[in-house]
């Protein structure tokens, strides 16, 4: 089976801006889990999308917000992007009925 | 607060020696964790997970071992190689959470030839 899939692997863009990021999960992993990683704070949750819906959300402001397709296939949207939105955003698939989490290699983002 | 303390933050083994690399949990509630291992530029790779009924888990040269009473959890790297230099994380999930890992802040492991 292919792996996780995200896209675009990088990304610039500059404060204010928005910002789309998509993830393809493993063929018949309908759980998608979105995570941000930087060096300070380590890996921190952002939410988890099953069924097209939010399960769990973790502590990010509303700037963050994510969606879920029929496919499985989801993406994440920050808005009013901050310097401090610099981070490898990770995107994790797993089977419901399991609970090993699948990752991605990531999206790096760069604001500036 | 942070509920799963990693330790330690850096790590410098020889070739073929052991590595341990430590975490420690607050919450009764977390029934999984996992170690992911992360080399640069690549996204975190599931290596072994445990559950709270188990004291051992081994697979290949690695093995967790599982203190419940003292809730900590630790990752035994046997033999250690150049090519097990990365960052290693442990993890922990809640029942009804298990799309919710939360992350210790990880050791950087160098294993020296």
């Amino acid at each position: 089976k292919a792996g996780v899939t995200q896209t675009p692997r990088y990304l610039i863009k500059t404060r204010g801006q928005q910002v789309t990021l998509s993830c393809s999960p493993i063929s018949g992993h309908r759980s998608v889990s979105w995570y941000q990683q930087t060096p300070g704070q380590g890996l921190q949750f952002l939410f988890e999308y099953f069924s097209e819906t939010q399960r769990n959300k973790g502590n990010f402001p509303g700037r963050f917000s994510g969606r879920q397709f029929s496919n499985s296939r989801s993406e994440m949207n920050v808005s009013t992007l901050e310097l401090g939105d610099s981070a490898l955003y990770l995107c994790a698939s797993r089977d419901r009925a399991y609970n090993e989490q699948f990752f991605g290699p990531g999206t790096r983002l760069t604001v500036l | 607060q942070q509920q799963v303390k990693q330790s330690p933050q850096s790590l410098i083994v020889q070739k073929g020696g052991i590595s341990i690399i430590n975490c420690a949990y607050e919450n009764t509630a977390f029934d999984y964790f996992p170690w992911y291992q992360q080399f640069p530029g690549k996204g975190p790779a599931l290596l072994i997970a445990i559950r709270p009924d188990v004291s051992e888990k081994k697979e290949g040269r690695f093995t967790i071992s599982f203190n419940k009473s003292a809730k900590q959890f630790s990752l035994h790297i046997m033999d250690s190689q150049p090519g097990d230099s990365a960052t290693y994380f442990c993890a922990a999930s809640k029942r009804g959470s298990q799309g919710n890992l939360i992350f210790g802040k990880g050791t950087k492991l160098s294993v020296k030839p």
